[in-house]
């Protein structure tokens, strides 16, 4: 079973639109952490955030931010006034120590932002 | 700012032959991590290593694969008999502390299978 699910495939947008990224997740622990990953064409991976499962605080980063809500099992990333640098495959990963340190992803969503 | 850093790049080897891709984790960093992503698709684990000695491992890493740390920095992945479905970008990664703390993945080795 998935335990980290991004619907969203691929988002186009034209550059300063918002754009949203969903991810969903699935865990029966109580104790666990959550990430986001950015892959630019270049192919690296960029650690972008990490959450833990008690901190529902939303996070801001300039122009990121970050909306987890666990009655939901959702961890949300928004780009604010999109620009072409944003173009990059976007990883949702979920982590569950002490059992499961490995980091599982999401399928990625690929992000166009236009000029 | 320290990073972890693999080589090389880039690999071309035929099928059946051995690779050896190298990584050298953050220098502080205990716990060392493998994943693969083949062209196209999502990052998969391959292994983590603690303490000299392999921690978890995916049903991909079978008896092909191999990790070793042979001495105090570097961190390595051996195929011992490449197939073509081996093709794929490789990540190394590296944590502080495996509990918790975030890993930080290198620039990935490319690996392709004729």
């Amino acid at each position: 079973a998935q335990k980290v699910t991004q619907a969203q495939t691929e988002i186009s947008v034209v550059e300063k639109e918002d754009v949203t990224l969903d991810c969903v997740y699935e865990t029966r622990d109580t104790t666990y952490y959550l990430f986001w990953y950015k892959q630019p064409p270049s192919g690296e991976l960029v650690f972008l955030i990490r959450r833990n499962s008690f901190d529902e605080q939303n996070e801001i980063s300039g122009r990121y931010s970050w909306n987890f809500q666990k009655s939901t099992s959702s961890f949300n990333f928004t780009i604010t006034a999109s620009q072409v640098v944003d173009s990059a495959v976007y990883f949702c990963a979920l982590s569950e120590p002490p059992n499961d340190y490995k980091l599982s992803f999401g399928a990625g969503t690929t992000v166009t932002v236009r000029a | 700012e320290p990073e972890v850093t693999q080589t090389p790049s880039h690999q071309v080897t035929q099928m059946g032959q051995e690779v050896i891709l190298r990584c050298v984790p953050i220098s502080n960093h205990l716990y060392f991590y493998w994943y693969r992503q083949i062209l196209g698709q999502k990052v998969e684990f391959l292994v983590s290593f603690y303490n000299n000695e392999i921690s978890e491992k995916s049903e991909i890493f079978d008896d092909q694969f191999s990790v070793e740390r042979p001495d105090g920095s570097n961190f390595t992945l051996k195929i011992r008999s490449t197939k073509l479905e081996d093709s794929a970008m490789y990540f190394c990664a590296s944590s502080e502390i495996g509990t918790s703390e975030t890993q930080y993945f290198g620039p990935g080795t490319r690996l392709l299978v004729l």
